[in-house]
């Protein structure tokens, strides 16, 4: 069946790095666009970043370019966000989704927090 | 950026009513390029609605949208004691941007 699954999240001190893993399967990943959108505790949804089937990234937040990478690897299924100089603001649950006209496929999330 | 303005932040209703929830754009939306997502506590949102109008595969008749511009808008004609949960209306014209969210409670 169509899943995706997150991995990678954890406790991490402001500065630090960390890189979340997206595994997909039941579908052709490299058909389709695929993202992170991220929500903070009692929030709501934030894009984080997207990118194209053939790798083209678009960083959605701000507050994200320059820090977090986006990339995928086709022969792998699967999806990656390298993030960098993280800072408090990037607690989050960070869910992986499939794009087809909106976010039909959503993974399970994986949980960030960085805290000293 | 276009930034999207859901309103209520709350709608407070009982079984059985009708929801009108409200998810308004600072600048149009070109090709009614708008969704709206379902969440309930501890899940994963659920895509609805796509392209303002267009109900996802599964999703139950009662839930319907409306709407172009800047204006939308997602109606449930019959609440029933699932459709409790926060409503978020998405764009994907310009980039994508998010609505805060609209929570539907129970009265």
């Amino acid at each position: 069946q169509v899943q995706l699954v997150e991995s990678g999240g954890g406790l991490v001190k402001p500065g630090g790095s960390l890189r979340l893993s997206c595994a997909a399967s039941g579908f052709t990943f490299s058909d389709y666009y695929m993202s992170w959108i991220r929500q903070a505790p009692g929030k709501g949804l934030e894009c984080v970043s997207y990118i194209s089937g053939s790798g083209i990234p678009i960083y959605c937040a701000d507050s994200v370019r320059g820090r977090f990478i986006i990339s995928r690897d086709n022969a792998r299924n699967s999806l990656y966000l390298q993030m960098n100089n993280l800072r408090a603001e990037d607690t989050a649950v960070y869910y992986c989704g499939r794009w087809s006209g909106g976010l039909d496929v959503w993974g399970q999330g994986t949980t960030v927090t960085v805290s000293s | 950026e276009i930034v999207l303005t859901q309103s209520p932040g709350t709608l407070s209703l009982s079984p059985g009513e009708r929801a009108t929830l409200s998810c308004r754009a600072s600048q149009s939306v070109s090709n009614n390029y708008l969704v709206w997502y379902q969440q309930k506590p501890g899940q994963a949102p659920r895509v609805l609605i796509y392209e303002a109008s267009i109900r996802a595969v599964g999703i139950p008749d009662r839930f319907s949208g409306s709407g172009s511009g800047t204006d939308f808008a997602l109606t449930i004609s019959r609440l029933e004691p699932e459709d409790f949960a926060v409503y978020y209306c998405q764009q994907h014209a310009y980039s994508w941007t998010f609505g805060q969210g609209t929570k539907v409670e129970i009265k």
